[in-house]
């Protein structure tokens, strides 16, 4: 089973600063990695898919990069809407694991 | 518009049966592979299991193989899940995706 560490666990930060949250994986995924954003109570939403590429309808904030075991989230001017908390997970073996979450919190 | 609505969840006691169904709308359901995810109070999301487009290939999370059963109608738009022997740790919202789409999400909680 392939193991993503996400890390921060926690970060804190200010409206308008850019943030960066790192997804290593256990073994190679390629590009097969997404990311999701969860705020409390809420169903997850895709945000990037295949490492890098943003889904429908997400702002141009968010971006993906990353290959092979390192993956990097950036999201460019935080938003208030933007504090929730990140997974990523790997769509290269089963099963498809998650990382444990960044919560992304307001400074 | 794409949507996922879950139902049967609820409360059932240790060892017993539960099954849960996703409804889905807004798209061609019979081209998607579909998911199963759950997510227990409090903590992360976690995969529990997969099943193609025409329903012939799944897989399994370690920790639910042999007691979960995905499954599909696609005449009804509709995704199962099957789960047996339940036990306090399945305790959790389930969730139905494609991946790009995701239900609300339906409660199951195992509890004497």
């Amino acid at each position: 089973e392939i193991v993503l560490t996400q890390s921060p666990a926690t970060l804190s930060l200010s409206p308008g600063e850019r943030a960066a949250l790192s997804c290593r994986a256990s073994q190679s995924v390629s590009s097969y990695l997404a990311w999701y954003q969860q705020k409390p109570g809420q169903a997850p939403r895709l945000l990037i898919y295949d490492a890098s590429n943003r889904a429908t309808g997400i702002p141009a904030r968010f971006s993906g990069s990353g290959s092979g075991t390192d993956f990097i989230l950036t999201i460019g001017s935080l938003e208030p809407e933007d504090f929730a908390v990140y997974y990523c997970q790997q769509r290269s073996n089963w099963p498809y694991t998650f990382g444990q979450g960044t919560k992304l919190e307001i400074k | 518009e794409v949507q996922l609505v879950e139902s049967g969840g609820g409360l059932v006691q240790p060892g017993g049966s539960l099954r849960l169904s996703c409804a889905a709308s807004g798209f061609t359901f019979s081209s998607y592979w579909m998911h199963w995810v759950r997510q227990a109070p409090g903590k992360g999301l976690v995969w529990v299991s997969h099943i193609n487009s025409d329903g012939s290939s799944t897989n399994y999370a370690e920790s639910v193989k042999g007691r979960f059963t995905i499954s599909r109608d696609n005449a009804k738009n509709t995704l199962y899940l099957q789960m047996n022997s339940l036990r306090a740790e399945d305790t959790a919202v389930y969730y139905c995706t494609r991946t790009d789409t995701w239900g609300q999400g339906t409660l199951v909680t195992v509890s004497s």
